[in-house]
C-alpha cells in the first residue's frame, strides 16, 4: 500500500463545477500536511497547506482529518486556468511523501 | 531571488556514463531534496540534507550519490546511468521548520539511451 494515495481520476468537469479531491495516508506520525498543483512538464507550487481546523483560500477549501488519516481539497466555480494535477503531500521530521497526483480538466 | 535553479536543464546520456546534476539555492534554505517523477507519478525522494555537510537516504537512493559541501548547492550524481534513470529530477529546498512549504527548481530531464 502507498504512503499517500490520491484518487486516480482524471477529472473532466464543466466550468462553474465543484469538484472534490481525497487523499489518504498511512503514517500516523505526518505532521505537516499541503495541497500543490502542476502543469504540465513544470514543477510543483505550492496551492495551501491544510489544517484540522480547515482552512479556505478564494475558490479553494482544504480539510484534514488525523483520526481517519484523510485530507480533502475542494474546488468551487471551476475556472479554466485549474486545470493541472494536484498533488497530496504530507511530511514528517522534514521528509516529504507526494501522492501520484488527480489530474483535472476543466473544460468550456 | 533567482530561487533555486537546476543546470542542466536537459541532458542525454548514453548506459554507463556518469553525469552531475546542480541545484542551487538562493534563499539561505536549511533542507534540499532531490526527487524524480516518472510519467504518471508522483515525485519520490531520492536524497535530502538537512543541512550543510548532512545527506540522508530517501525512498529510492539506490544508484545515486549527492554532497552538500555548501549551503547553498546540492549536486546529485549518477556514476553509471541505467535506463531506469530516465526521469524528470527536481530540486528543492525549505526553511526546516514545520509547515514550510517546499520550493522546487525547473527540473532536469534526463534521458538514458
Amino acid at each position: 500500500r502507498k504512503e499517500v494515495e490520491q484518487d486516480p481520476g482524471p477529472f473532466n468537469v464543466p466550468e462553474g463545477a465543484t469538484v472534490a479531491f481525497n487523499c489518504t495516508y498511512s503514517n500516523s506520525a505526518s505532521q505537516s500536511f499541503f495541497w500543490y498543483r502542476q502543469d504540465c512538464r513544470k514543477e510543483p507550487k505550492l496551492l495551501m497547506s491544510v489544517y484540522s481546523s480547515g482552512n479556505e483560500d478564494g475558490r479553494f477549501t482544504a480539510q484534514l482529518n488525523r483520526a481517519s488519516q484523510y485530507i480533502s481539497l475542494l474546488i468551487r466555480d471551476s475556472k479554466l486556468s485549474d486545470s493541472a494535477t494536484y498533488l497530496c503531500v504530507v511530511t514528517d521530521a522534514g521528509k516529504s511523501t507526494f501522492g501520484d497526483g488527480t489530474t483535472l480538466t476543466v473544460k468550456p | 531571488n533567482a530561487g533555486v535553479t537546476q543546470t542542466p536543464k536537459f541532458r542525454v546520456l548514453k548506459t554507463g556514463q556518469s553525469m552531475t546534476l546542480l541545484c542551487a539555492q538562493d534563499m539561505n534554505h536549511e533542507y534540499m531534496y532531490w526527487y524524480r517523477q516518472d510519467p504518471g507519478m508522483g515525485l519520490r525522494l531520492i536524497h535530502y540534507s538537512v543541512g550543510e555537510g548532512t545527506t540522508a537516504k530517501g525512498e529510492v537512493p539506490d544508484g545515486y550519490n549527492v554532497s552538500r559541501l555548501k549551503k547553498q548547492n546540492f549536486l546529485l550524481g549518477l556514476e553509471s546511468a541505467a535506463p531506469s534513470q530516465t526521469s524528470v529530477y527536481f530540486c528543492a529546498s525549505n526553511a526546516g521548520s514545520l509547515g514550510n512549504e517546499q520550493f522546487f527548481g525547473p527540473g532536469t530531464r534526463l534521458t538514458v539511451l
